[in-house]
């Protein structure tokens, strides 16, 4: 039971790079999350999708870029990253039953420790 | 925008101490508000879900309160223990869909 897997858990860019993390969930659900942990800031999000073919952005979406192609699936590229990128990403998702979100716990991944120099 | 709270940033407290952590939000359209722990380095893990139709949870020693009109949920650690310290965090799902979290509780329990 995998629940949340994130790929890669750790990258060192140089300034300019590009790169893509993966987060895959096995639980069908609906909604993925993008975060950004950074010492003080508290988890921010990055973007977010409701289902499969669908994004939206959060609160820190600048410099990022996301892809629902599959349910299972929702991929955050950098494609020209700045140390202001250097950060810990989490992914999260949950499920929607219906129209009543109240029951639906949100689950994580380990996370991906980025570090653009 | 839904903006979360949490305070104090940390907290230091003797094993053994029955203790709360606060969480207050300014937005009260909430689905659920959720009480995650996060160990240095790792990820997040649920504690307890409380829906916004729900005054309370309670899971082994923790129990979470949440007061929907009033913005403000509590996360109570009863007897705690050297091995409760860590990072809590308090998370809201909004009507958008979004969750949005507060900046943490950093614990420390000392033996």
């Amino acid at each position: 039971n995998a629940g949340v897997t994130q790929t890669p858990k750790f990258r060192v860019l140089k300034t300019g790079q590009s790169m893509t993390l993966l987060c895959a969930q096995d639980m069908n659900h609906e909604y993925m999350y993008w975060y950004r942990q950074d010492p003080g800031m508290g988890l921010r999000l990055i973007h977010y999708s409701v289902g499969e073919g669908t994004t939206a952005k959060g609160e820190v979406p600048d410099g990022y870029n996301v892809s629902r192609l599959k349910k299972q699936n929702f991929l955050l590229g950098l494609e020209s990253a700045a140390p202001s990128q250097t950060s810990v990403y989490f992914c999260a998702s949950r499920t929607a039953r219906g129209t009543d979100s109240a029951n639906t716990e949100a689950f994580f991944g380990q996370g991906t420790r980025l570090t653009v120099v | 925008k839904q903006e979360v709270t949490q305070i104090p940033a940390a907290l230091s407290v003797p094993e053994g101490e029955n203790l709360v952590l606060n969480c207050s939000f300014t937005d009260s359209a909430i689905y659920n508000l959720q009480w995650f722990r996060q160990d240095p380095g790792k990820g997040l893990t649920s504690l307890l879900l409380i829906q916004s139709s729900q005054r309370e949870q309670t899971s082994g020693r923790l129990n979470a309160s949440l007061d929907k009109s009033s913005g403000r949920s509590t996360l109570y650690i009863a007897a705690s223990q050297p091995g409760d310290s860590a990072t809590y965090l308090c998370a809201v799902t909004g009507a958008n869909s979004k969750l949005t979290f507060g900046k943490g509780i950093t614990l420390s329990v000392r033996p």
